[in-house]
């Protein structure tokens, strides 16, 4: 199994433009969560997925950021626009049915100039 | 902030040497998990321990869970330099949310 992945691995891009991280669960997770790392803030949860229907999107920090799972196997973060601010690691962690252990993906290092 | 709150910051030992790390929370929890982080890295799932759990082990891993005090900690023995790394405890409040510590970064000095 390939574990969870990413795309991309790094993104830089300059204020106001539209950024668009991608996640692959591993096949069978029925369970798909979106992080944030930053230095001051640690590891924040975004949004959570089951069965591909967003079921906790507190986390999400304003109306410029979106995210998507249009089926069981892809998902997307959008920002837009982008912010300075936004500069983060990126994960995307899957969880199997009656699972506890999250698995994570290998992040997404975004810089926004 | 339900956040659990890790001590030390930060750790750094000599190989060979026990290295231990503590967790505190605010509120029941259904379990607490430790997670480790190698830099630049997503973070590795090691351990599991349920709130009607006081010990566990896993190889080097010895975690301990005091539900009274809402605190827990993770014990690595006879540790190696491949050891280094970023560990989180985070803890479970539902069925699906994770709420992670600030985490302890170690060092192991060869």
């Amino acid at each position: 199994d390939a574990g969870v992945i990413q795309s991309p691995r790094h993104e830089v891009t300059e204020m106001g433009q539209e950024v668009t991280l991608r996640c692959k669960p591993i096949s069978g997770h029925n369970s798909l969560f979106w992080y944030r790392q930053t230095m001051m803030r640690g590891l924040e949860l975004l949004i959570y997925f089951n069965n591909n229907v967003p079921i906790d999107d507190s986390g999400m920090p304003e109306d410029r950021f979106s995210a998507k799972m249009p089926n069981a196997s892809f998902s997307t973060l959008k920002i837009q626009p982008s912010e300075p601010r936004d500069s983060a690691v990126y994960f995307c962690a899957s969880i199997g049915q009656g699972g506890d252990e999250q698995f994570f993906g290998p992040g997404t290092r975004l810089t926004v100039l | 902030s339900q956040q659990g709150e890790e001590d030390p910051q930060a750790l750094s030992i000599q190989e060979g040497e026990n290295a231990t790390m503590n967790c505190s929370y605010k509120t029941s929890i259904n379990n607490l998990q430790w997670y480790r982080q190698n830099s630049g890295r997503g973070l590795v799932h090691l351990i599991l321990i349920r709130s009607n759990e006081r010990e566990k082990h896993s190889g080097r891993l010895r975690v301990t869970l005091d539900t009274s005090k809402k605190s827990s900690s993770l014990l690595i023995t006879a540790s190696r330099a491949a050891d280094t790394a970023s560990y989180f405890c985070a803890t479970d409040y539902s069925s699906y949310k994770l709420i992670f510590g600030s985490g302890t970064r170690l060092l192991v000095r060869p």
